[in-house]
């Protein structure tokens, strides 16, 4: 089955710069790759989403890249505030058949003011 | 917007008490899932259903049982709760597309 690694498990960062967190899949199956984001005491929400026929995505101060060669992918958030501050979740999906969802182990991402 | 509603925030049980956590969407996807969310192991797996009264095990269903008599709705039953299931529970739905939308999560405590 998939095997998702993310990295790091902690992040700080001061407020206003740039925070990167990576994550690569095992299963070449694999086409979607969702970000979610999980504020303390709420369920994950999605924040930004990439499918395998692009490259890169963009949203505002968030942006995820995609490598399909080398299985990985990754969350750029720029411009860092506090309220950025939650655990953040890669994971990826296959497609075909009944969906199942792979997640990363999560990243506490902390931005100091 | 795509609603997932648990129906408990908080829950302690005792050791060995059968175990209803429930969780309802409202946007009639097709599929649903219940993972357990622990410190240093992330979201974890249990059980997922892809139709009416269909079920599929996940990474670690042991100790857990599912039902979905309905589209709309998904139970986890823990037989006889035991502390190790202490977690946070999380249920989520979704069509075929890929995106999960997640309910805001049972914290269970058994003692």
């Amino acid at each position: 089955g998939e095997n998702v690694e993310q990295h790091p498990s902690t992040l700080s960062v001061q407020e206003g710069d740039s925070a990167v967190i990576k994550c690569t899949y095992s299963d070449s199956a694999s086409n979607y790759f969702p970000w979610y984001k999980q504020e303390l005491g709420k369920g994950p929400q999605l924040i930004i989403d990439i499918r395998s026929n692009v490259g890169e995505k963009k949203d505002q101060r968030i942006a995820v890249t995609l490598n399909k060669t080398a299985k990985h992918f990754s969350l750029h958030i720029t411009e860092t505030q506090p309220e950025d501050s939650a655990v953040y979740f890669c994971a990826a999906i296959a497609h075909g058949g009944y969906q199942k969802v792979t997640f990363g182990i999560g990243t506490k991402l902390q931005v100091i003011p | 917007d795509v609603k997932v509603t648990q129906s408990s925030r908080y829950l302690v049980k005792r050791t060995g008490e059968k175990v209803f956590l429930e969780c309802v969407q409202d946007m009639d996807h097709e599929n649903m899932f219940w993972y357990r969310q622990d410190p240093g192991l992330g979201l974890r797996l249990i059980y997922f259903s892809y139709d009416v009264k269909m079920k599929e095990k996940g990474d670690i269903p042991e100790g857990y049982s599912v039902s979905r008599e309905k589209k709309e709705r998904f139970s986890l039953i823990l037989e006889s709760a035991s502390t190790n299931q202490t977690s946070m529970y999380l249920c989520a739905s979704s069509l075929d597309r890929g995106q999960a939308f997640f309910g805001q999560g049972t914290r269970l405590t058994v003692v």
